[in-house]
């Protein structure tokens, strides 16, 4: 069973796209995570909900916009693809915010041509 | 700014050697400090962690170092095997906030 999965493994689109990359956790969780990491291996927080509510916020452009339907998942949905954007993407989760271990999904390679 | 750095950036080490990786933090603050190894085309995974009230944590052969004085931890990893190659990422919290990761090591273990 998997515990952190992620939809699509592999993304590939033109510039000026709309996308989404969808996440689900069957773990019962009450937090969950977007992680960027970038062609040099660099993870990075993007967002964390707890239960439903943001709660991290990282500098991230507004046309990255995270859903959270009910807490078993998050949603990313990316507007206006940059060149920019192109990097692994990370769904995480944890049974609490903050310092409890982070269960995370395989990845989704977004690749904006 | 960097608020945990790492080094070093690869490291190569024969079987059976001992790979030693470092990372230093600034905030005081931090009181989790886990590292997680990654393979290629995964996500990273939990490998071990500390608080600040022990000086060291082992689980086989990995070991956790914490030097709160210096505000450095690293990672030892005995007897390092092939199947160990991978990217070690260190990384940082205090409780309600995210992860602050280093920037990883690539670790190759030669046969």
């Amino acid at each position: 069973d998997t515990a952190v999965s992620q939809t699509p493994k592999y993304l590939v689109t033109q510039m000026g796209n709309d996308k989404s990359i969808k996440c689900e956790q069957n773990l019962g969780h009450d937090t969950m995570y977007w992680y960027k990491q970038d062609s040099k291996k660099f993870l990075k927080i993007m967002f964390s909900y707890n239960n439903k509510e943001l709660i991290i916020n990282e500098t991230v452009p507004n046309r990255f916009s995270p859903k959270s339907p009910d807490k078993a998942h998050l949603n990313l949905h990316i507007n206006s693809l940059e060149l920019g954007d192109s990097a692994v993407y990370f769904c995480a989760s944890s049974q609490l915010a903050g310092d409890n271990e982070q269960f995370f999904g395989p990845g989704t390679r977004l690749t904006v041509l | 700014q960097q608020q945990v750095k790492q080094s070093p950036q690869s490291l190569i080490v024969q079987k059976g050697g001992i790979s030693i990786i470092n990372c230093a933090y600034e905030n005081t603050a931090f009181d989790y400090f886990p590292w997680y190894q990654q393979f290629p085309g995964k996500g990273p995974a939990l490998l071990i962690a500390i608080r600040p009230d022990v000086s060291e944590k082992k689980e086989g052969r990995f070991t956790i170092s914490f030097n709160k004085s210096a505000k450095q931890f690293s990672l030892h990893i005995m007897d390092s095997q092939p199947g160990d190659s991978a990217t070690y990422f260190c990384a940082a919290n205090q409780a309600g906030t995210a992860l602050i990761f280093g920037k990883g090591t690539t670790l190759s273990v030669s046969s």
